[in-house]
């Protein structure tokens, strides 16, 4: 069984632009969480989807915001990019009495 | 919300001695709690976890103990190997049917084993 699919790995983009990640779940796993990580804040949770709804969501600004589609699949974007938005982007899926299993992430420096 | 505390931040061992870390959480709705292990430039990867309706966990030399009265939980390695040198991290949530998603974590702890 694939794991979770996080593309791209890596990514650079500068103060103010947007970015995208995209996130494919393992197969069968309909909820999707994402979460960031860094040195100093730790590894702080997003927002989580289900069945194309956001059933709940982190202490994070509105500039971060995510979606899901009918295949699971999910992307988060975020806006307005700062230099504080540097960080390893991960996504994770969980299913049925299945815990949470991480993808590689996405690695985002903003310059 | 949940918080959760994570010690010690560091630890080193001998290989062959045994490792423990510990986590307090805040939240005593939470009743899933999780071991994730990130080697580095690797995905935090799931070793073990424990549901509050057990209070001990074992597979091979990695145990998880939980104490719901004093909302505390701890990760026993024994027999360390220098393989198993990494960050290690512990988490919380409320967990229930298909939503493991909002977890809590702890800083971590970076334990290094030496040969």
């Amino acid at each position: 069984k694939a794991g979770v699919t996080q593309t791209p790995r890596y990514l650079i983009k500068t103060r103010g632009q947007q970015v995208t990640l995209s996130c494919s779940p393992i197969s069968g796993h309909r909820s999707v969480s994402w979460y960031q990580q860094t040195p100093g804040q730790g590894l702080q949770f997003l927002f989580e989807y289900f069945s194309e709804t956001q059933r709940n969501k982190g202490n994070f600004p509105g500039r971060f915001s995510g979606r899901q589609f009918s295949n699971s699949r999910s992307e988060m974007n975020v806006s307005t990019l700062e230099l504080g938005d540097s960080a390893l982007y991960l996504c994770a899926s969980s299913g049925k009495n299945s815990p949470l299993h991480f993808g590689n992430g996405t690695r985002l420096t903003v310059t | 919300g949940e918080n959760v505390e994570q010690h010690p931040s560091t630890l080193s061992v001998q290989e062959g001695d045994s490792a423990v870390i510990k986590c307090t959480y805040s939240d005593s709705a939470s009743n899933y709690f999780p071991w994730y292990k990130q080697e580095l430039g690797k995905r935090p990867q799931l070793i073990i976890d424990i549901r509050s309706n057990v209070g001990e966990k074992k597979d091979q030399r990695i145990a998880v103990t939980l104490n719901k009265t004093a909302k505390h939980f701890s990760l026993h390695i024994t027999e360390t190997q220098p393989e198993d040198s990494a960050v290690y991290f512990c988490a919380a949530c409320k967990a229930g049917g298909t939503s493991y998603g909002k977890l809590t974590f702890g800083q971590g702890t970076i334990l290094t084993v030496h040969p």
